[in-house]
């Protein structure tokens, strides 16, 4: 069964920071790996989506890579903004099996 | 474009008691999935349906939890009884087919006494 893990569990930063948010898993036969946010009390909502085949994927300030064969993921948020205090978290697609992490908290002070 | 609706988006029920939750996918979306989120987790998936069939529902507790999507459109997610450990967001998301970018719904609070 796949396991995806997700380091650290809470992140501060001030604004402007550069970073870097984490995610493993443990099966590396995946589909495809979707980062999402999750805002206080909302749904999650899409941020990017790699599939197995792809290295990595760029939305604006945001930037995903994947890296099968070590069995990580990374999230690189270039000069955060406080409005992007949110919950991030990865998903991995194994056969039609969705497997979520836990997510990292992420402040970021004006 | 409209999005993925719920409801109710919150629920406070006794242990015991039945209850129901309701989603309406994106128009045209043919896959939905049904999650359950406890606080400070990870959504886990309960059930995915490909237009009106089930494609996986492994983990949902099929003794207590029930699911349909009639008409390959609406789903409705059923717990009865209910007991203190369903209390969770329930959340359904749905996506064009399989495999493709998930679009999530707001999610109902459900809160088990």
């Amino acid at each position: 069964k796949q396991e995806v893990t997700q380091i650290p569990a809470a992140l501060s930063v001030p604004e402007g920071e550069n970073l870097v948010l984490n995610c493993s898993f443990t099966d590396s036969a995946i589909y495809n790996l979707q980062w999402f946010r999750q805002d206080p009390g909302k749904g999650l909502t899409s941020l990017l989506l790699i599939q197995s085949s792809q290295r990595e994927q760029t939305s604006g300030r945001l930037n995903a890579s994947l890296d099968k064969s070590s069995g990580r993921s990374t999230l690189y948020i270039a000069a955060s903004q406080p409005g992007d205090s949110a919950t991030y978290l990865c998903a991995c697609e194994n056969f039609n099996k969705f497997y979520f992490g836990s997510g990292t908290k992420l402040n970021v002070k004006p | 474009e409209a999005g993925v609706a719920q409801s109710p988006r919150y629920k406070i029920i006794e242990k015991r008691q039945s209850v129901a939750f309701w989603c309406n996918p994106i128009s045209g979306h043919a896959t939905l999935y049904w999650y359950q989120q406890i606080l400070g987790q990870g959504p886990k998936l309960l059930i995915q349906f490909q237009n009106n069939g089930v494609v996986d529902d492994s983990q949902l507790p099929k003794d207590r939890f029930s699911a349909e999507r009639l008409k390959g459109v609406d789903s409705t997610l059923k717990i009865q009884p209910a007991k203190l450990e369903d209390s969770a967001v329930y959340l359904c998301a749905s996506s064009l087919v399989a495999s493709t970018e998930q679009y999530f719904g707001p999610g109902t609070r459900l809160t088990v006494t």
